[in-house]
């Protein structure tokens, strides 16, 4: 079936560097993605959103990239903070239906 | 604005005893809310769909016998896990799917089953 998947189960990065997360997915037909981190034993927590009809979306301090092209999405975070370190979760949603959730993967933030 | 009420945080049950999880959207109405479980570093997989005043959409492989899904208002949707087994042992975590077709996401219930 569908699946969206994430390259790298775990990323480590310098305090004050730029992260970047990565997920693939394989559901041409999703119109809709979402990055949403996790904080342990907390509910997923909205971060950035991007429809299929664009290919960037700028936060404060994060971006999201899509390219329909390869079914690659991406997560930069500038200027990496402490608080930043969680899980991470990219999702997919294919015209207003339930959302697929990537494997997830560990963002740590070193001092 | 849009949130999502989820209780209890945490529960912990003898096993063959019922558990229910209640998902209370606070400031919005919620026709559709998710109810997805979640197990040790793993990800999100969706159980079902709530739909208010309908049946629940069970994923395949879920039990609808064993998790009651009841979604009687459109503020409020419970999970009941009925006569619970250590294996039924997860984090569970509702969503509700907001006005402007986005999705708010309950701070989940961690079950433990003894």
């Amino acid at each position: 079936g569908e699946s969206v998947g994430l390259h790298l189960p775990t990323l480590s990065v310098q305090e004050g560097d730029n992260s970047i997360i990565n997920c693939a997915y394989s559901n041409s037909a999703s119109d809709y993605f979402i990055w949403y981190k996790q904080e342990s034993g907390k509910g997923p927590q909205f971060i950035i959103d991007i429809r299929s009809n664009m290919d960037k979306r700028q936060g404060q301090r994060v971006t999201v990239l899509l390219n329909k092209t390869v079914k690659h999405l991406s997560l930069q975070i500038a200027a990496t903070q402490p608080g930043d370190s969680a899980v991470y979760f990219c999702a997919e949603r294919e015209a207003n239906s339930k959302l697929t959730f990537g494997k997830g993967i560990t963002l740590s933030v070193r001092p | 604005g849009a949130v999502v009420s989820q209780h209890p945080s945490w529960v912990i049950c003898k096993s063959g005893t019922s558990v229910k999880i209640e998902c209370r959207s606070l400031d919005f109405q919620a026709t559709t809310m998710f109810w997805y479980r979640q197990f040790p570093k793993q990800s999100l997989m969706l159980m079902a769909t709530s739909n208010e005043g309908s049946k629940a959409t069970y994923e395949q492989g879920v039990e609808k016998d064993k998790f009651l899904i009841n979604h009687a208002s459109l503020t409020l949707s419970t999970l009941t896990v009925t006569s619970a087994h250590p294996e039924d042992s997860s984090f569970y975590i509702c969503s509700a799917q907001t006005r402007g077709n986005g999705y708010t996401f309950g701070s989940g219930t961690r079950l433990t089953v003894v």
